[in-house]
């Protein structure tokens, strides 16, 4: 089962650009998570957002969360090559709030 | 710095072959987690452990079976490996439950099955 899926598989930017991820899920969560996976590396949590909150900021990131569409974007202020990077978002299941479960990831790629 | 530490990084096994693939975090979490990543796929959840002597199958079990002896060990294993199970192999742990915590993820383990 795909409980959380990002809507786009790849995307490019130029360096200094903005940029905005976005993922939607399939049940009702205790809170959504969004990843970054660097080539080589395991995933590292960028921001967590509950169910109760609309707004999560970290920095260039900033995460939102829609309940009622349940959609969550995550958006990159002035890019750097560095961010170029696979992005997850991941969620608990409603009736297992311990079983993590990822999106296939978007793939970004910040050019120079 | 939470740490969670794979062996072995690279594998090469034979079809028909087991392989244990190890974990071992250093966090004291109480969850453990094993997802396979492959392209156009991102990543499976195969097993987790909410702590020493528990397993739960995740969402893509068959063919794999999991062990965890302590709190700091998690094992995956293929008693029969099949060229399908190639795959880059992710540990993490963590204390997700109730809209708290996060994952941590080991660099992941390489499996080539021939």
């Amino acid at each position: 089962s795909q409980l959380a899926e990002e809507n786009l598989w790849a995307l490019s930017v130029h360096e200094g650009e903005s940029v905005t991820v976005n993922c939607s899920y399939k049940t009702s969560i205790t809170a959504l998570q969004w990843y970054r996976q660097k080539s080589g590396e395991g995933p590292a949590q960028l921001i967590l957002i509950r169910s109760n909150e609309r707004e999560k900021r970290n920095g260039r990131l900033r995460a939102t969360l829609d309940t009622s569409s349940q959609s969550s974007s995550l958006s990159i202020t002035a890019t750097r090559c560095e961010d170029t990077a696979v992005y997850f978002c991941a969620t608990d299941e409603d009736t297992n709030a311990y079983k993590v479960i990822f999106g296939k990831g978007t793939h970004l790629h910040v050019l120079p | 710095e939470a740490a969670v530490t794979q062996s072995p990084r690279n594998k090469v096994a034979v079809t028909g072959g087991k392989v244990t693939l190890s974990c071992n975090q250093t966090n004291n979490h109480n969850n453990m987690y094993w997802y396979r990543q492959d392209t156009g796929h991102g990543l499976r959840l195969i097993h987790y452990s909410y702590g020493a002597g528990s397993t739960e199958k995740g969402d893509i079990p068959d063919g794999y079976k999991a062990s965890r002896p302590s709190q700091e060990n998690f094992s995956l294993i293929l008693e029969l490996a099949t060229p399908s199970q190639t795959s880059v192999y992710f540990c993490a742990s963590g204390e997700w439950g109730l809209g708290t915590g996060q994952l941590y993820f080991g660099e992941g383990s390489k499996l080539t099955v021939l």
